[in-house]
Protein backbone atom coordinates (compact mmCIF):
# COMPACT_ATOMS: atom_id res chain seq x y z
CA UNK A 1 0.00 0.00 0.00
CA UNK A 2 1.50 3.31 -1.48
CA UNK A 3 1.38 6.17 1.03
CA UNK A 4 0.23 9.91 0.07
CA UNK A 5 2.87 11.64 -2.34
CA UNK A 6 3.20 14.99 -3.23
CA UNK A 7 5.47 16.75 -5.40
CA UNK A 8 7.60 18.84 -5.67
CA UNK A 9 8.54 19.36 -2.16
CA UNK A 10 10.54 22.63 -2.60
CA UNK A 11 10.17 25.32 -5.18
CA UNK A 12 10.20 28.64 -5.25
CA UNK A 13 8.46 31.63 -7.43
CA UNK A 14 8.34 35.20 -7.56
CA UNK A 15 5.41 37.21 -6.71
CA UNK A 16 2.79 37.44 -9.51
CA UNK A 17 3.51 33.48 -10.88
CA UNK A 18 1.67 31.06 -10.53
CA UNK A 19 2.48 27.33 -9.12
CA UNK A 20 0.68 23.82 -9.63
CA UNK A 21 1.21 21.51 -6.46
CA UNK A 22 0.71 17.60 -7.26
CA UNK A 23 -0.91 14.98 -4.76
CA UNK A 24 -1.27 11.55 -4.94
CA UNK A 25 -3.87 9.74 -2.37
CA UNK A 26 -2.74 6.37 -0.90
CA UNK A 27 -4.08 3.25 -2.71
CA UNK A 28 -7.90 3.13 -2.65
CA UNK A 29 -8.73 6.83 -0.86
CA UNK A 30 -11.79 8.76 -2.84
CA UNK A 31 -11.28 11.58 -1.08
CA UNK A 32 -8.08 14.46 -0.70
CA UNK A 33 -8.13 17.23 1.67
CA UNK A 34 -5.47 20.03 1.02
CA UNK A 35 -3.85 22.22 3.93
CA UNK A 36 -1.65 25.84 4.16
CA UNK A 37 0.46 25.82 7.42
CA UNK A 38 2.31 28.69 7.78
CA UNK A 39 5.44 28.86 9.68
CA UNK A 40 4.90 28.49 13.15
CA UNK A 41 0.87 28.15 12.84
CA UNK A 42 -1.04 24.69 12.40
CA UNK A 43 -2.72 23.97 8.96
CA UNK A 44 -5.67 25.97 7.79
CA UNK A 45 -7.99 24.08 5.46
CA UNK A 46 -8.13 24.90 1.67
CA UNK A 47 -10.19 22.84 0.26
CA UNK A 48 -11.56 19.14 -0.47
CA UNK A 49 -12.13 17.44 -3.19
CA UNK A 50 -14.67 13.96 -3.13
CA UNK A 51 -15.21 11.83 -6.44
CA UNK A 52 -13.75 14.85 -8.50
CA UNK A 53 -15.81 17.40 -7.19
CA UNK A 54 -14.69 20.34 -5.17
CA UNK A 55 -16.54 19.73 -1.57
CA UNK A 56 -16.17 22.58 0.59
CA UNK A 57 -13.72 25.57 0.73
CA UNK A 58 -11.96 27.65 3.62
CA UNK A 59 -11.29 30.94 3.82
CA UNK A 60 -9.21 31.17 0.97
CA UNK A 61 -9.55 33.37 -2.36
CA UNK A 62 -10.86 32.45 -5.72
CA UNK A 63 -6.93 32.43 -6.80
CA UNK A 64 -6.62 28.81 -5.18
CA UNK A 65 -8.48 26.28 -7.16
CA UNK A 66 -7.83 22.53 -7.33
CA UNK A 67 -8.54 19.46 -9.49
CA UNK A 68 -9.10 15.96 -8.76
CA UNK A 69 -8.66 13.43 -11.63
CA UNK A 70 -10.25 9.68 -11.86
CA UNK A 71 -7.40 8.03 -10.33
CA UNK A 72 -8.61 10.12 -7.50
CA UNK A 73 -5.36 12.30 -7.01
CA UNK A 74 -4.98 16.12 -7.34
CA UNK A 75 -3.91 19.34 -8.22
CA UNK A 76 -3.96 22.78 -6.03
CA UNK A 77 -3.06 25.52 -8.36
CA UNK A 78 -2.42 29.07 -7.00
CA UNK A 79 -2.55 32.26 -9.12
CA UNK A 80 -1.15 35.58 -9.12
CA UNK A 81 1.54 34.32 -5.76
CA UNK A 82 1.62 36.44 -2.99
CA UNK A 83 4.14 36.88 -0.53
CA UNK A 84 2.23 35.60 2.69
CA UNK A 85 1.67 32.44 0.31
CA UNK A 86 5.16 30.94 1.28
CA UNK A 87 4.21 27.91 3.57
CA UNK A 88 3.88 24.11 3.01
CA UNK A 89 0.73 23.00 1.47
CA UNK A 90 -0.22 19.20 2.91
CA UNK A 91 -2.57 17.44 1.21
CA UNK A 92 -4.18 14.73 3.05
CA UNK A 93 -6.66 11.81 1.54
CA UNK A 94 -9.16 9.21 3.14
CA UNK A 95 -11.56 7.49 2.75
CA UNK A 96 -14.51 8.47 2.30
CA UNK A 97 -16.10 11.83 3.79
CA UNK A 98 -16.00 10.29 7.22
CA UNK A 99 -12.47 9.37 6.07
CA UNK A 100 -12.85 5.71 8.37
CA UNK A 101 -14.06 8.14 10.92
CA UNK A 102 -11.20 10.76 10.47
CA UNK A 103 -8.21 8.65 9.44
CA UNK A 104 -6.52 11.42 7.53
CA UNK A 105 -3.29 10.37 5.73
CA UNK A 106 -1.20 13.18 5.03
CA UNK A 107 1.54 13.99 2.53
CA UNK A 108 5.11 14.96 3.44
CA UNK A 109 4.21 18.49 2.30
CA UNK A 110 5.24 20.86 -0.62
CA UNK A 111 7.36 24.00 1.08
CA UNK A 112 6.59 26.94 -1.55
CA UNK A 113 8.64 30.14 -0.81
CA UNK A 114 7.61 33.34 -2.82
CA UNK A 115 9.83 36.22 -3.11
CA UNK B 1 -17.34 28.24 14.01
CA UNK B 2 -14.98 25.88 15.36
CA UNK B 3 -11.85 26.85 16.94
CA UNK B 4 -8.86 24.97 18.71
CA UNK B 5 -6.80 26.61 21.50
CA UNK B 6 -3.17 25.26 22.28
CA UNK B 7 -2.05 27.70 25.07
CA UNK B 8 1.64 26.10 25.46
CA UNK B 9 3.26 26.86 22.32
CA UNK B 10 6.54 24.99 23.89
CA UNK B 11 6.93 22.73 26.64
CA UNK B 12 10.33 20.61 27.66
CA UNK B 13 10.40 18.30 29.83
CA UNK B 14 13.14 15.54 30.85
CA UNK B 15 13.15 12.39 29.71
CA UNK B 16 11.42 10.04 31.57
CA UNK B 17 9.39 12.51 32.67
CA UNK B 18 5.28 12.64 32.31
CA UNK B 19 3.69 15.40 29.82
CA UNK B 20 0.60 16.44 29.10
CA UNK B 21 -0.21 18.58 26.19
CA UNK B 22 -3.36 20.74 26.41
CA UNK B 23 -5.94 21.67 24.62
CA UNK B 24 -9.16 23.72 24.27
CA UNK B 25 -11.66 23.59 21.74
CA UNK B 26 -14.82 25.43 20.40
CA UNK B 27 -17.50 24.00 18.35
CA UNK B 28 -21.63 24.04 18.29
CA UNK B 29 -22.47 19.61 18.53
CA UNK B 30 -20.37 17.01 18.97
CA UNK B 31 -16.68 17.36 18.56
CA UNK B 32 -14.78 14.74 16.49
CA UNK B 33 -11.54 15.32 18.09
CA UNK B 34 -7.79 14.58 16.94
CA UNK B 35 -4.36 14.43 18.32
CA UNK B 36 -1.68 14.29 15.21
CA UNK B 37 2.29 14.51 15.79
CA UNK B 38 4.18 16.70 12.87
CA UNK B 39 8.68 15.64 12.89
CA UNK B 40 10.59 18.47 11.14
CA UNK B 41 10.51 18.42 7.62
CA UNK B 42 7.09 15.32 7.69
CA UNK B 43 3.58 15.36 7.12
CA UNK B 44 1.48 15.06 10.00
CA UNK B 45 0.67 11.87 11.90
CA UNK B 46 -2.89 10.73 13.32
CA UNK B 47 -1.74 9.85 17.13
CA UNK B 48 -5.46 9.14 18.57
CA UNK B 49 -8.92 10.07 18.17
CA UNK B 50 -12.27 10.63 19.76
CA UNK B 51 -16.33 10.01 18.12
CA UNK B 52 -17.93 8.86 21.13
CA UNK B 53 -18.01 6.92 23.75
CA UNK B 54 -15.31 5.84 26.61
CA UNK B 55 -13.36 9.89 27.17
CA UNK B 56 -10.18 8.16 27.90
CA UNK B 57 -8.90 7.60 24.28
CA UNK B 58 -5.58 5.19 23.80
CA UNK B 59 -3.20 5.93 20.61
CA UNK B 60 -0.12 5.35 18.91
CA UNK B 61 3.15 4.93 20.72
CA UNK B 62 2.03 5.34 24.27
CA UNK B 63 -0.09 8.42 24.00
CA UNK B 64 -3.75 9.13 25.92
CA UNK B 65 -5.97 11.90 25.99
CA UNK B 66 -9.18 12.83 27.94
CA UNK B 67 -12.01 14.27 26.65
CA UNK B 68 -13.45 16.62 29.32
CA UNK B 69 -17.08 17.90 27.64
CA UNK B 70 -17.74 20.26 30.63
CA UNK B 71 -14.06 21.85 30.00
CA UNK B 72 -14.43 21.89 26.35
CA UNK B 73 -10.73 20.15 26.49
CA UNK B 74 -8.75 17.32 24.68
CA UNK B 75 -5.65 17.17 26.45
CA UNK B 76 -2.59 14.71 25.74
CA UNK B 77 -0.85 12.32 27.90
CA UNK B 78 1.88 9.99 28.04
CA UNK B 79 3.39 8.71 31.67
CA UNK B 80 6.80 8.78 30.43
CA UNK B 81 8.82 10.84 27.58
CA UNK B 82 11.29 9.16 24.81
CA UNK B 83 13.69 11.62 23.57
CA UNK B 84 11.92 10.26 20.19
CA UNK B 85 8.79 12.25 21.17
CA UNK B 86 10.53 15.68 20.39
CA UNK B 87 8.44 17.19 17.57
CA UNK B 88 5.07 19.38 17.30
CA UNK B 89 2.07 18.58 18.22
CA UNK B 90 -1.11 19.32 17.08
CA UNK B 91 -5.00 19.45 18.30
CA UNK B 92 -7.88 19.51 15.78
CA UNK B 93 -11.57 19.68 15.71
CA UNK B 94 -13.53 18.04 12.45
CA UNK B 95 -17.43 17.72 12.10
CA UNK B 96 -18.56 14.48 12.60
CA UNK B 97 -19.94 13.90 8.95
CA UNK B 98 -16.46 15.20 7.31
CA UNK B 99 -12.97 14.72 9.50
CA UNK B 100 -11.69 16.13 6.27
CA UNK B 101 -12.57 19.47 7.16
CA UNK B 102 -10.64 19.96 10.48
CA UNK B 103 -9.51 22.71 12.47
CA UNK B 104 -6.12 22.63 13.77
CA UNK B 105 -4.81 24.53 16.70
CA UNK B 106 -1.37 26.14 16.72
CA UNK B 107 0.48 23.40 17.90
CA UNK B 108 3.03 23.00 20.84
CA UNK B 109 6.83 22.12 20.37
CA UNK B 110 7.94 19.60 23.00
CA UNK B 111 11.75 19.32 23.65
CA UNK B 112 12.64 16.49 25.11
CA UNK B 113 15.55 16.99 27.86
CA UNK B 114 17.97 14.13 28.19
Amino acid sequence: ETGVTQSPTHLIKTRGQQVTLRCSSQSGHNTVSWYQQALGQGPQFIFQYYREEENGRGNFPPRFSGLQFPNYSSELNVNALELDDSALYLCASSSGLAGARGELFFGEGSRLTVL
Amino acid sequence: AQSVTQPDIHITVSEGASLELRCNYSYGATPYLFWYVQSPGQGLQLLLKYFSGDTLVQGIKGFEAEFKRSQSSFNLRKPSVHWSDAAEYFCAVGANTNAGKSTFGDGTTLTVKP
